[in-house]
């Protein structure tokens, strides 16, 4: 069955402008959540969704704002680019209960973002 | 100071080795997870632990609760191993997981 899908893949953006990005769980998966990867902070959580309810949300100013769908698609949105944002927009997905159910956690290939 | 800390943060192997990855972290845990890390971005989830040992193929994971410790070792060690390993936990009913560093594994020919 396909994987997680994220697009776009590579995407650039100027400072100030707003980037949206796109992910389609497995199908039957009700749990998406968001990291965002640097090279110098890592990989950080940034929220998760399961049945389109934002369950968890990690310390990131409000610039950065997600959904999810009915048919738990989800995206993500960054408002007003800094140059900091660039990074690696990773989504993964799970079936019902996210990280704590102890179901398999299936990591999308990510976005990524470089913001000039 | 880091709730979890990685060693080594790089390491180079021969192909055949035996490698260990180790996680330490500060608070109490749900659960732990291994994770592979392949250049171009993409992450394989490994392991969930939360407590004991589990094995799949030539990897194994560990998990010592009181002292706050995890391992992952690979046997066998081959060049496809090559990778970014990180450990990651989930803290209470927080369902957000918190990262390691990783460690940069070179396993070569």
């Amino acid at each position: 069955k396909a994987g997680v899908t994220q697009t776009p893949r590579y995407l650039i953006k100027t400072r100030g402008q707003q980037v949206t990005l796109s992910c389609s769980p497995i199908s039957g998966h009700r749990s998406v959540s968001w990291y965002q990867q640097t090279p110098g902070q890592g990989l950080q959580f940034l929220f998760e969704y399961f049945s389109e309810t934002q369950r968890n949300k990690g310390n990131f100013p409000g610039r950065f704002s997600g959904r999810q769908f009915s048919n738990s698609r989800s995206e993500m949105n960054v408002s007003t680019l800094e140059l900091g944002d660039s990074a690696l927009y990773l989504c993964a997905s799970s079936l019902g209960g996210g990280v704590l159910s102890g179901n398999t956690i299936y990591f999308g290939e990510g976005s990524w973002l470089t913001v000039v | 100071k880091n709730e979890v800390e990685q060693s080594p943060q790089n390491l180079t192997a021969q192909e055949g080795e035996f490698i260990t990855i180790n996680c330490s972290y500060s608070v109490g845990i749900s659960a732990l997870h291994w994770l592979q890390q392949h250049p171009g971005g993409g992450i394989v989830s490994l392991f969930m632990l939360s407590s004991g040992k589990k094995k799949h193929g030539r990897l194994i994971a560990t998990i010592n609760i009181q002292e706050k410790h995890s391992s992952l070792h690979i046997t066998a060690s081959h060049p496809r191993d090559s990778a970014v390993y990180i450990c990651a936990f989930t803290r209470g009913s927080q369902g957000n997981l918190i990262f390691g560093k990783g460690t940069k594994l070179s396993v070569k020919p």
